[in-house]
């Protein structure tokens, strides 16, 4: 069981928009950053969004993140095949004094 | 350009230690700004953080209260690496286990490329 909860899917067509929801509570979203992560089969984790909405060099800027109390969201926007991934997010938590995940999103791209 | 190189065995008898080692390239055990970490993909595929050490003027620990008491995060400077333990291992303990850089804003920016750990006898 997760400390974050993510809905386990989400699906999308090309070229539309989707998001994908982060929910915690005031020990971690409510009181710290959030971090998005894409992860693909067999491979590790790829920090794609850091402190809530910054993006990393290199990451294009169709993946945007907001948070908003002790929710956070991750949008794709002109969605491509090659998104088609699993999606974490995370953050420090006070009472754990740990970093924490989300159980993750499957993105479909229909 | 960080990078982190993961070794260790994938099998792992129940009731035996599990020890998985993580080189540095690029940065430093000893930086004062990163911590160096251990997390843990099972099965079902939940990521879990299971502690930390850093140093900031001397050695800091951290451990997640899942495996508190059976877990032991090494660092070696000599090496430039840092070693996971987990003791009493169980087939619950069955994952793929990643090393990860902390580096502040970027929170777990570089990982290692993951090792599948199997508790079987």
């Amino acid at each position: 069981q997760s400390v974050l909860t993510q809905s386990p899917s989400a699906s999308g067509t090309p070229g539309q928009r989707v998001t994908m929801s982060c929910s915690g509570s005031s020990s971690n979203i409510g009181n710290n950053y959030v971090y998005w992560y894409q992860q693909f089969p067999g491979t590790a984790p790829k920090l794609l969004i850091y402190r809530n909405n910054q993006r990393p060099s290199g990451v294009p800027d169709r993946f945007s993140g907001s948070k908003s109390g002790t929710s956070a969201s991750l949008a794709i926007s002109g969605l491509r095949s090659e998104d088609e991934a699993d999606y974490y997010c995370a953050a420090w938590d006070d009472s754990l004094s740990g970093g924490v995940f989300g159980g993750g999103t499957k993105l479909t791209v229909l | 350009q960080v990078h982190l190189q993961q070794s260790g065995p994938g099998l792992v008898k129940p009731s035996q230690t599990l020890s998985l080692t993580c080189a540095i390239t690029g940065d430093s055990v000893s930086s004062n700004t990163a911590a160096w970490n251990w997390i843990r993909q099972s099965p079902s595929g939940g990521l879990e953080c299971l502690g930390r050490t850093y140093y900031r003027s001397k050695w800091y620990y951290d451990y997640a209260i899942s495996v508190k008491g059976r877990i032991t995060i090494s660092p070696d400077t000599s090496k430039n690496q840092f070693t996971l333990h987990l003791n009493s291992v169980t087939p619950e303990d069955t994952a793929v286990y990643y090393c990860a850089r902390d580096q502040p804003p970027y929170f777990f920016d570089s990982w290692g490329q993951g090792t599948l750990v199997t508790v079987s006898s």
